[in-house]
């Protein structure tokens, strides 16, 4: 079975770091982009950014750049999703998803096919 | 950045009948357009991919059509377990960007 499985719910202070994970099992890890989704509570699904475990080529939402840093271990299938300083305002769900392709014309079609279970992130002093 | 704005924001309907939402893109995208299943708190599930495709297991009263701007998901003989947030996604160029999303209820 194809899945991304990420790690737990956290509870931080603003100005502590944090990384979370995302494990993918059942398929090759390395050859398949992994994205990064927020969910704010209540609100709409934003794209934060993607990756490429097999040579770490990343792509970010310019929202988001400087804000938080994708990374991935394709020795131990796992994306990583981090930041350095957070806020309140960081408080939200957050998904990983593999970004399958479909062949197509004039060019390939892309959607996010698996998705992890989501991690709660709460930030609160 | 590409918007996609969704309509209606929500709507009511019954089990066994037939919803449309819509999905307008502020540029052309083509085909480059997903549709998502999301329900209480869990993780999306793509419905419809290059704006008509279903992936495998995705039921066949789930349909899309369009091209360019203008985006519809149609779903036929409503089940109880359709009753969820729908999101439209463009995938034309980065970032991709969804629409704010369809809640729909019985």
């Amino acid at each position: 079975e194809v899945q991304l499985v990420q790690s737990g719910a956290e509870v931080k202070k603003p100005g502590e770091s944090l990384k979370i994970s995302c494990q993918g099992s059942g398929y090759r890890f390395s050859t398949y982009w992994i994205g990064w989704v927020r969910q704010l509570p209540g609100k709409g699904l934003e794209w934060m950014g993607i990756i490429f475990p097999d040579d770490s080529n990343t792509t970010y939402n310019p929202s988001f750049e400087g804000q938080v840093t994708i990374s991935a271990d394709k020795s131990s299938a796992t994306a990583y999703l981090q930041w350095s300083s957070l806020k309140a305002s960081d408080t939200a769900l957050y998904y990983c998803a593999r970004r399958m392709i479909w062949a197509g014309e004039p060019s390939d079609y892309y959607a996010m096919d698996v998705w992890g279970q989501g991690t709660t992130v709460t930030v609160s002093s | 950045d590409i918007q996609m704005t969704q309509a209606p924001s929500s709507l009511s309907a019954s089990v066994g009948g037939r919803v449309s939402i819509t999905c307008r893109a502020s540029q052309n995208i083509g085909k480059f357009l997903n549709w998502y299943q999301q329900k209480g708190g869990k993780a999306p599930k793509l419905l419809i991919y290059a704006a008509t495709s279903l992936p495998s297991g995705v039921p066949s009263r789930f349909s899309g059509s369009g091209s360019g701007t203008d985006f519809t998901l149609t779903i036929s003989r409503l089940q109880r377990e359709d009753f969820a947030t729908y999101y439209c996604q463009q995938s034309k160029s980065n970032p991709l960007t969804f629409g704010q999303g369809t809640r729909l209820e019985i």
